[in-house]
């Protein structure tokens, strides 16, 4: 159990609105990550953290930002909701400190966000 | 650019069969590793199995086993005598040495296993 929380697990919000979702691990680890999910695309990279105030984007990043203020929660804003925002978002966290290509990634339970 | 090939959208199989999902990936960085994970239908994402590029011998968890074939760029997951529960969305990855970034998925196999 790599004791990662998400919440809300569940949201339903109107277009235009702003809609922060929240992760918290409690093993101390440096990165951290949110993903989306969607039919067909598999999971896609958002954004990221290698530290405290340390992030960066991924492949998806437009309409999103993220902070990260405590080793332990990332957050994920989304300014203004948009439709194409629907999706089930994931966090996730690496175990180790560099980074590297064979460190594995231990997911959040996911949100499901329905924007109307 | 990575990139991860999941040809097969759905796979049956007999219950205490043995089945292959395919994975073929496409990167030009020597330094790379290579997961599965399975999303039942309750959502949550299990990690099973992990080979690096590097590795000489093909990676083993209990009944899971990954065929992996570098020259043909491929890291197909097996699964030994299928349960039930084994059930659910199959999900091939890749990671490559970028300092967190770069952890593409595939888009997935659904497997189904049969009593």
């Amino acid at each position: 159990d790599a004791g990662i929380t998400q919440s809300p697990r569940h949201k339903v919000t109107e277009t235009g609105t702003p809609v922060t979702l929240r992760c918290h691990q409690t093993e101390n680890h440096r990165y951290m990550y949110w993903y989306r999910q969607d039919p067909g695309h598999g999971l896609r990279l958002i954004h990221y953290s290698y530290g405290v105030k340390d992030t960066d984007k991924g492949e998806v990043s437009d309409g999103y930002s993220v902070s990260r203020s405590k080793t332990e929660d990332f957050l994920l804003t989304l300014e203004s909701a948009t439709s194409s925002q629907t999706s089930v978002y994931f966090c996730a966290i690496s175990e180790s400190t560099s980074g590297g290509p064979q460190e594995t990634q231990y997911f959040g339970p996911g949100t499901r966000l329905l924007v109307l | 650019a990575q990139k991860i090939t999941q040809t097969q959208p759905g796979m049956f199989v007999q219950e205490k069969e043995a089945v292959t999902l395919d994975c073929t990936y496409d990167t030009s960085d020597p330094s790379y590793g290579l997961f599965w994970y399975k999303q039942p239908s309750s959502g949550e994402m299990i990690f099973l199995i992990y080979q690096g590029s590097y590795d000489q011998q093909n990676a083993t968890e209990g009944r899971y086993s990954l065929n992996f074939q570098k020259a043909r760029k491929s890291a197909n997951l097996v699964i030994s005598a299928s349960q039930l529960g084994d059930s659910a969305m199959y999900f091939c990855a890749m990671r490559v040495w970028d300092y967190g970034q770069n952890f593409v998925f595939g888009p997935g196999t659904r497997l189904s296993v049969l009593p």
